[in-house]
């Protein structure tokens, strides 16, 4: 069946570091692919999602690109901030959302 | 427009207890779905549902679990007895269609805890 497979955490940086989380998905067909962020204490929020092969999906100076050839979308942040200290979820639609584990971010001012 | 409406936020019952969990879905969305998150296991999908008709329970734990959609825009999520292994925080999402280009959108869950 479809998964997803991210990048073990917890992560901790320092403000202004560069940040990627690595994110794989086996699947059949091409899904679409979802960035979700979860605030301490809060529920998932969409961060970025692609549709498609080379999509490359952004918000808030977050950035993923659906890669077919390497059946990954890493997100990357080229400088994070205290108030990006979340938790982030790859997610793979096949008319459900299939979850990868999370990853624990946490950055140090 | 309000979102995912979720209640009650926080729940503490005894165990052999039943619980009822509500949602009330996006107006217009016509696919809901119940996920429980644990450190353990994670976000799993327990059920969803398209146009109120259940689609996929193949997640539901156990028969104690069971969950209805009467109308467009209610859904409970029941269990009965309740256990301590069923403390989790569970969310409840709806999206436009079937299929996730439109997106989904999550309430801000139940936390459930069973003593």
């Amino acid at each position: 069946g479809n998964s997803v497979t991210q990048m073990e955490g917890p992560v901790t940086l320092s403000e202004e570091a560069f940040l990627t989380i690595n994110c794989t998905y086996t699947a059949t067909g091409y899904p679409s692919l979802f960035w979700y962020v979860q605030y301490p204490g809060e529920g998932l929020q969409l961060l970025l999602k692609a549709t498609k092969a080379d999509d490359k999906g952004s918000n808030k100076g977050f950035e993923a690109t659906y890669r077919k050839e390497t059946t990954s979308f890493h997100l990357e942040k080229g400088s994070v901030q205290v108030s990006d200290s979340a938790v982030y979820f790859c997610a793979l639609d096949d008319y459900k959302l299939s979850f990868g584990a999370g990853t624990t971010v946490t950055v140090r001012a | 427009d309000a979102g995912v409406i979720q209640s009650p936020r926080h729940e503490v019952t005894e165990m052999g207890q039943e619980v009822t969990l509500r949602c009330k879905p996006i107006s217009g969305h016509n696919s809901l779905f119940w996920y429980r998150q644990t450190m353990m296991r994670g976000l799993e999908l327990l059920i969803y549902f398209n146009n109120n008709v259940p689609i996929d329970d193949s997640g539901m734990p156990e028969d104690r679990f069971s969950a209805k959609m009467p109308n467009a825009s209610f859904s409970t999520l029941k269990i009965q007895p309740s256990e301590p292994r069923d403390s989790a925080v569970y969310f409840c999402a709806s999206s436009p269609g079937a299929g996730g280009a439109a997106g989904y959108t999550f309430g801000s869950g139940t936390r459930l805890t069973v003593v």
